[in-house]
């Protein structure tokens, strides 16, 4: 039973460039959340895809988008990079977007800003 | 202030020990309380997940939720080299469907 995956694993980009990274969920979830980790904190929500759309969102900037697929997979996009986006990005999978499902993650994306 | 406080450590610990990580939290909306095992490099790991309050156990791991005081705790019993790891609380609204609010973790290392 193949858990969250995540591409690419590591990542380096320059300011003001654009990033676009994947997910593939859990079997059997529908509903994809994505993560900032930066060193040393917690997890900050960005957003939640469900039924192919956006169902919420946290306090992130309009250059942090997303996308989900048919088949339930999502992308993050990130444009205009700058030097305080370096950090790891998880995404986390549940079935329905209800709270009440427990979330899996994936073991992120680790994108480094120079 | 933040809305889940939680102590980064790091806090070391002999091996067999009995471990006690916390998180106090100010949203009294917070229903669903979970916690995960984060190791380098690697994604969160969920070990607990509890409604509500009460008391929950798996294996060494025991999940404590005092809602009234906005408390919740893991316990780690015969604490092990290989349950050193960064443990993160996390919490969310039933409300705000599948938004969860994480402490800033707590490094543990368990020495032999």
């Amino acid at each position: 039973d193949a858990g969250v995956t995540q591409s690419p694993t590591h990542l380096i980009k320059t300011r003001g460039q654009q990033v676009t990274l994947r997910c593939s969920p859990k079997s059997g979830h529908d509903t994809v959340s994505w993560y900032q980790q930066a060193l040393g904190q917690g997890p900050q929500f960005i957003f939640q895809y469900y039924e192919e759309e956006e169902r919420q969102r946290g306090n992130f900037p309009d250059r942090f988008s997303g996308h989900q697929f048919p088949n339930y997979s999502s992308e993050l996009n990130v444009n205009a990079l700058l030097l305080g986006d370096s950090a790891l990005y998880l995404c986390a999978s549940s079935f329905t977007a209800a709270s009440s499902q427990p979330q899996h993650f994936g073991d992120g994306t680790r994108l480094s800003i120079l | 202030q933040k809305e889940v406080e939680q102590d980064p450590g790091p806090l070391s610990v002999p091996e067999g020990a009995i471990v006690s990580l916390n998180c106090t939290y100010s949203n009294s909306a917070f229903q669903y309380f979970m916690w995960y095992r984060q190791y380098s490099r690697k994604g969160p790991e969920l070990l607990m997940y509890t409604y509500s309050s009460g008391n929950k156990e798996d294996g060494r791991f025991t999940a404590q939720v005092d809602k009234s005081s906005k408390y919740i705790s893991l316990f780690i019993r015969d604490s092990q080299p290989s349950d050193s790891a960064t443990y993160l609380c996390a919490m969310s609204d039933f409300n705000q469907g599948g938004k969860l609010i994480f402490g800033q973790g707590t490094e543990l290392s368990v020495k032999p």
